[in-house]
């Protein structure tokens, strides 16, 4: 099975950079996706990492590290606009499409 | 750009009813999914779908689930008997499944489709 471990909520303050880090504890994995979810809307892919290390994607970066179960969403210069619900998902081996998604991180932006 | 579209935005209905969810994926795109989001809880894999059949599918998605490719474009989720605990948000995506690279693999959701069992 898959468990995801992510904190609930954080908060961060207009400009600033914010990290939200996620575990997870597997049967097998074959990557690590982040979504950015905010409320009432469809999540919005952010970030895929299969392979260990940092995956920079302007003011977004993730990283992965495969032998301790970690990842982290790194955002940098906040903006109002990125108060929204983080979510970390787990795909498992190749061959499985079954993608677990972690409950999320609702992240508010303060002025 | 390319996106998922799902019909309709909000759908009401009553327990016992059957209703019929669709979606239209990415034209390029071979496989296809549908997720739920109770509120407030965490987004949950229902079941996969490629080359005309259900390749994965979750405990959620037992007999009273469907999935139907109808056409060339459609991709739709039938829920037979609704019961009070299917009120969701039904989502789908879709992924393009080709040989190598990561992006392929992305799953691209669509807005969502609210249903709720009175």
């Amino acid at each position: 099975g898959q468990n995801i471990d992510q904190p609930t909520e954080m908060t961060a303050t207009e400009g600033a950079i914010v990290q939200i880090n996620c575990t997870y504890q597997t049967s097998g994995f074959n990557g690590l996706f982040w979504y950015q979810q905010h409320a009432g809307e469809a999540p919005t892919f952010l970030s895929y990492n299969v392979l260990d290390g940092l995956e920079e994607k302007g003011r977004f970066s993730s990283f992965l590290s495969r032998s301790k179960g970690y990842s982290y969403l790194l955002l940098k210069e906040l903006q109002m606009k990125d108060s929204a619900s983080y979510l970390c998902a787990v795909r498992p081996p190749r061959g499985y499409q079954k993608v677990t998604f972690g409950t999320g991180t609702k992240l508010q932006v303060i002025p | 750009e390319p996106e998922v579209t799902q019909t309709p935005s909000h759908q009401v209905t009553q327990m016992g009813q059957e209703v019929i969810l669709r979606c239209v994926p990415i034209s390029n795109h071979l496989y296809f999914y549908w997720y739920r989001q109770i509120l407030g809880q965490k987004v949950e894999f229902l079941v996969s779908f490629y080359n005309n059949e259900i390749s994965e599918k979750s405990e959620i998605f037992d007999d009273q689930f469907s999935v139907e490719r109808p056409d060339g474009s459609n991709f739709t989720l039938k829920i037979r008997s609704t019961k009070l605990e299917d009120s969701a948000m039904y989502f789908c995506a879709s992924s393009e499944r080709r040989s190598g690279g990561l992006a392929e693999e992305t799953q691209y959701f669509g807005p969502g489709t609210r249903l709720l069992v009175l």
